[in-house]
C-alpha cells in the first residue's frame, strides 16, 4: 500500500524558515517523480514544487521561486520541502505527492499545516 | 501555464440525485485529467484517472469523461457519503494546476 507522512509543519514567524519531509513507502520511491501541494485554509489546490525521480528536473510555482527547495533522498525513501523567507501567504496545508502514469496522477500524504504568523 | 475552470463552483442536491460536474481546460489536455474527492480536514482522494478509468475501490456510481479540453465527473446517484468538494487537475503539463473546485452539499 502506498504510504505518505509528512512532518515539519508547526508554527513560524513570518521571515523565518521551516522544513518539510515526507517519508514514502510501499512503493519504489526512486522510479517516481514527487510533488508539494498546498492548500491555504478554505480554499483550493495549488502546486508548489516538483521533482523528478533522479532529481534532474525540479519545478517551482512563481509563489514561491527563490524561497523554497524541493529535494530528495532515494536510498532513505524521503521527499523534502526547505522553505526559508516564509510569508503570511504560505500557510497551508502542504500534502506530499506521488506522480505516476501518463496523466499526473497523484496519490497524496495526509498533510502537515504551516502557519506563518507572527 | 494551463488554467482549468470547474463548474458549478458549488451544486445543492438530493441523496439519488444524478449530478454532472465539468471541467475545461485552456488549451488541450488529451486524456491527461484526474478528478479527486476531498472531505474536510482530509487529504484529496483520487477517484478517476485518465479523464474516465476509476480508481479501484470507488464505487461505479462515479464516472469520467472528456478528451481535449472539457471533461466531466458524474455521480448516478447520490449517496450521503458523496458530499464533498471536487477537483479536476490536469497532468498534461507542468505546473499540473487544479480546478477551483466544486462543492456538492446536501439540498
Amino acid at each position: 500500500e502506498v504510504q505518505l507522512v509528512e512532518s515539519g509543519g508547526g508554527l513560524v514567524k513570518p521571515g523565518g524558515s521551516l522544513r518539510l519531509s515526507c517519508a514514502a513507502s510501499g512503493f519504489i520511491f526512486s522510479n517516481y517523480a514527487m510533488g508539494w501541494v498546498r492548500q491555504a485554509p478554505g480554499k483550493g489546490l495549488e502546486w508548489v514544487s516538483s521533482i523528478s525521480s533522479s532529481s534532474s528536473y525540479l519545478y517551482y510555482a512563481d509563489s514561491v521561486k527563490g524561497r523554497f527547495t524541493i529535494s530528495r533522498d532515494n536510498a532513505k525513501n524521503s521527499l523534502y520541502l526547505q522553505m526559508n523567507s516564509l510569508r503570511d501567504e504560505d500557510t497551508a496545508v502542504y500534502y506530499c505527492a506521488r506522480v505516476a502514469g501518463a496523466a499526473g496522477t497523484l496519490h497524496w500524504g495526509q498533510g502537515t499545516l504551516v502557519t506563518v504568523s507572527s | 501555464d494551463i488554467q482549468m475552470t470547474q463548474s458549478p463552483s458549488s451544486l445543492s442536491a438530493s441523496v439519488g440525485d444524478r449530478v454532472t460536474i465539468t471541467c475545461r481546460a485552456s488549451q488541450s489536455i488529451s486524456n491527461y485529467l484526474n478528478w479527486y474527492q476531498q472531505k474536510p480536514g482530509k487529504a484529496p482522494k483520487l477517484l478517476i484517472y485518465d479523464a474516465s478509468s476509476l480508481q479501484s475501490g470507488v464505487p461505479s456510481r462515479f464516472s469520467g469523461s472528456g478528451s481535449g479540453t472539457d471533461f466531466t465527473l458524474t455521480i448516478s446517484s447520490l449517496q450521503p457519503e458523496d458530499f464533498a468538494t471536487y477537483y479536476c487537475q490536469q497532468g498534461y503539463s507542468m505546473p499540473y494546476s487544479f480546478g477551483q473546485g466544486t462543492k456538492l452539499e446536501i439540498k
